[in-house]
Order: structure tokens, then C-alpha cells, then sequence
């Protein structure tokens, strides 16, 4: 069974870095083909892909937000970090992770967390 | 890279079927078959409906279809029924000598 789960802050100030890791069982990220992005949604708003780490450590990052993200893996913990700085209030959402394969689609999300950028 | 542009919102009784719409350019949802589309219930995580155009995973309903015309992906609905009302985004990659993917702004489908 296939399970992702997400863990951060809840809330962080403005010009802060956020940092996001994602826990997951049920599928390796040392198996070829595999991939795991991140993904955000602003309250009442739209999906946004930020992030993707592949198997073999390749990383793509979406092209607006490109110079503030970070992503890693740590293949033996089964998990995935993401790292976005400089906060701002607009980057309020809900941020989840998701597994994908390397053309497929998201298959298995994980249930979201909630960042709030405020002072 | 722009969102793909679906309608605000689309509506239908119980048993009626729907299309969501999904536009973009030959740079995503024109260029590739990757498109998918997801439906989201409020305070849940999106889920997969469908994948590549027209594939459908395992569990979801067959009256859940897609298709692909030009640069306009589309999502049908048949047998509308009231748990089918949720937020859907459609997803297309976008990449060309990069990977990007994105996805449209949402459709809210009301079940009458």
C-alpha cells in the first residue's frame, strides 16, 4: 500500500525558509522510473506543480519558482525534502506531495499540510 | 508557463453527463499524450480519474471518459450522480528541453 505523508511548519514569518519533508512507504525512490513532486494549492485556488526528484536524482523545478526551491532525497529514510525561501505571504497553501513515474501521472498523493506565511 | 484554461464551473442533474474542457497550446496539452485529469473533494487530496488522455486507473467508474482534440483536452461524465460534485483539474506536462507540468485553474461541478 501506498502511502505519502507531509510534515512542516504551519505557520512561518515573511523572508523565512520554508522546509517540507515528505514521508513515504509502500513504493521505493531508488526504483527506476520513480518520482515524487511537490505540488501546492492556495486556499480556494488552483494546483500548482513546484518540484520533481527522480530515482536516478535528476531534479526539475517549475520555471516561475526555480531560484527559491530546493528539492533532495533521502532514498534510506524514504523521504523528500523541499526547501523554499524567502517566504512570502502569497505562498500561503497547502503543499503536497505526490508520486509519479517519469511520463505518468500522480498516482498517490499524500493528505496535504497547510502553511500559513504570516508576521 | 501559463495554467490550462478550464470553465469556472459546469452543472447536471443526476444521470445527465457533463463535459469539463481543458484548453492549452501545442506546447502541453497539444504536443503530448500526458494529459490526466483529477477530481478533488473539498478538504481532500486531489485524486486520479484519468491518465494519459483516455486511460483509466483501476477502481475508477468507466463513466468517466476523456479525450484529446488539438491544443483541447476534454473530461465526460455520464450517469451523473451526487458524489461525482467536486472541484476537477485537468494536468498536461509541458516539457521541451525541461520538464514542466501544468495544470488548469478548475472546473466546481454542481450535481443538480
Amino acid at each position: 500500500q501506498v502511502t505519502l505523508r507531509e510534515s512542516g511548519p504551519a505557520l512561518v514569518k515573511p523572508t523565512q525558509t520554508l522546509t517540507l519533508t515528505c514521508t513515504f512507504s509502500g513504493f521505493s525512490l531508488s526504483t527506476s522510473g520513480m518520482c515524487v513532486s511537490w505540488i501546492r494549492q492556495p486556499p480556494g485556488k488552483a494546483l500548482e506543480w513546484l518540484a520533481r526528484i527522480d530515482w536516478d536524482d535528476d531534479k526539475y523545478y517549475s520555471t516561475s519558482l526555480k531560484t527559491r526551491l530546493t528539492i533532495s532525497k533521502d532514498t534510506s529514510k524514504n523521504q523528500v525534502v523541499l526547501t523554499m525561501t524567502n517566504m512570502d505571504p502569497v505562498d500561503t497553501a497547502t503543499y503536497y506531495c505526490a508520486r509519479s513515474t517519469l511520463t505518468g501521472p500522480f498516482d498517490y498523493w499524500g493528505q496535504g499540510t497547510l502553511v500559513t506565511v504570516s508576521s | 508557463q501559463s495554467a490550462l484554461t478550464q470553465p469556472r464551473s459546469v452543472s447536471g442533474s443526476p444521470g445527465q453527463s457533463v463535459t469539463i474542457s481543458c484548453t492549452g497550446t501545442s506546447s502541453d496539452v497539444g504536443g503530448y499524450n500526458y494529459v490526466s485529469w483529477y477530481q478533488q473533494h473539498p478538504g481532500k487530496a486531489p485524486k486520479l480519474m484519468i491518465y494519459d488522455v483516455s486511460k483509466r486507473p483501476s477502481g475508477v467508474p468507466d463513466r468517466f471518459s476523456g479525450s484529446k482534440s488539438g491544443n483541447t483536452a476534454s473530461l465526460t461524465i455520464s450517469g451523473l450522480q451526487a458524489e461525482d460534485e467536486a472541484d476537477y483539474y485537468c494536468c498536461s506536462y509541458a516539457g521541451s528541453y525541461t520538464l514542466d507540468v501544468v495544470f488548469g485553474g478548475g472546473t466546481k461541478l454542481t450535481v443538480l
